[in-house]
């Protein structure tokens, strides 16, 4: 059990409207990340957070934005959901003790409709 | 462009047979590579990691070969069981900048009982 909770776990949500998503760990990890699935893609990094208010965008950031305001939680918006968003969302943290190893949450389903 | 290459979508083998997945990478600044296992509707689990510095790290039933001048990896698994039918994820990381994970495509494992 890495401590991460991501909420929504499933969400259907129409085309053009905003939606956040939300990861809440309880480890004051500094590192988080929210990666991507999608088949014959694999596992993509969307944006990751190295400490409050500190972020940066990964290989696949466009059409995504990402807020850390306190350490526990890292939001994923998208601003205007568009069918090409629909995917598996997951959430990472990377422990100070674990090297470069990452571990994640339970993934947040979303469709985009 | 495609840092961590999987290029079998799948593999099946024998229960009590031996699994053999393989990665490839491209960037010579990656030093940290690890396998993750995911099933269906659940996020990825870590399993094991190797360091540049090493060939060879085993746990268990898992092995994790590197072979640097090839840039290639492949995780062993002995003697497969049903429980790891699972995809299996490749990802490297470096040392350097904000150790971000790079993840390949996957392979898709089923051992048949």
């Amino acid at each position: 059990d890495a401590g991460i909770t991501q909420s929504p776990r499933h969400k259907v949500t129409e085309t053009g409207t905003p939606v956040t998503l939300r990861c809440h760990q309880t480890e004051n990890h500094r590192y988080m990340y929210w990666y991507r699935q999608d088949p014959g893609h694999g596992l993509r990094l969307i944006h990751y957070s190295y400490g409050v208010k500190d972020t940066d965008k990964g290989e696949v950031s466009d059409g995504y934005s990402v807020s850390r305001s306190k350490t526990e939680d890292f939001l994923l918006t998208l601003e205007s959901a568009t069918s090409s968003q629909t995917s598996v969302y997951f959430c990472a943290i990377r422990p100070g003790f674990s090297g470069n190893t990452i571990y994640f949450g339970e993934g947040s389903w979303l469709t985009v409709v | 462009d495609q840092q961590v290459k999987q290029n079998s979508p799948s593999l099946s083998v024998q229960e009590g047979r031996i699994s053999i997945l393989n990665c490839d990478y491209t960037n010579s600044m990656f030093d940290y590579f690890l396998w993750y296992k995911k099933y269906p509707a659940e996020g990825p689990t870590f399993l094991i990691s190797i360091s540049s510095i090493k060939d060879k790290n085993e746990d268990g039933r898992f092995t994790v070969f590197l072979n640097k001048s090839a840039k290639h990896l492949s995780l062993h698994i002995v003697p497969s069981q049903p429980g790891d039918s699972a995809v299996y994820f490749c990802a490297a990381s470096s040392s350097g900048g904000y150790q971000k994970v790079t993840f390949g495509t996957g392979t898709k494992l089923q051992v048949i009982p």
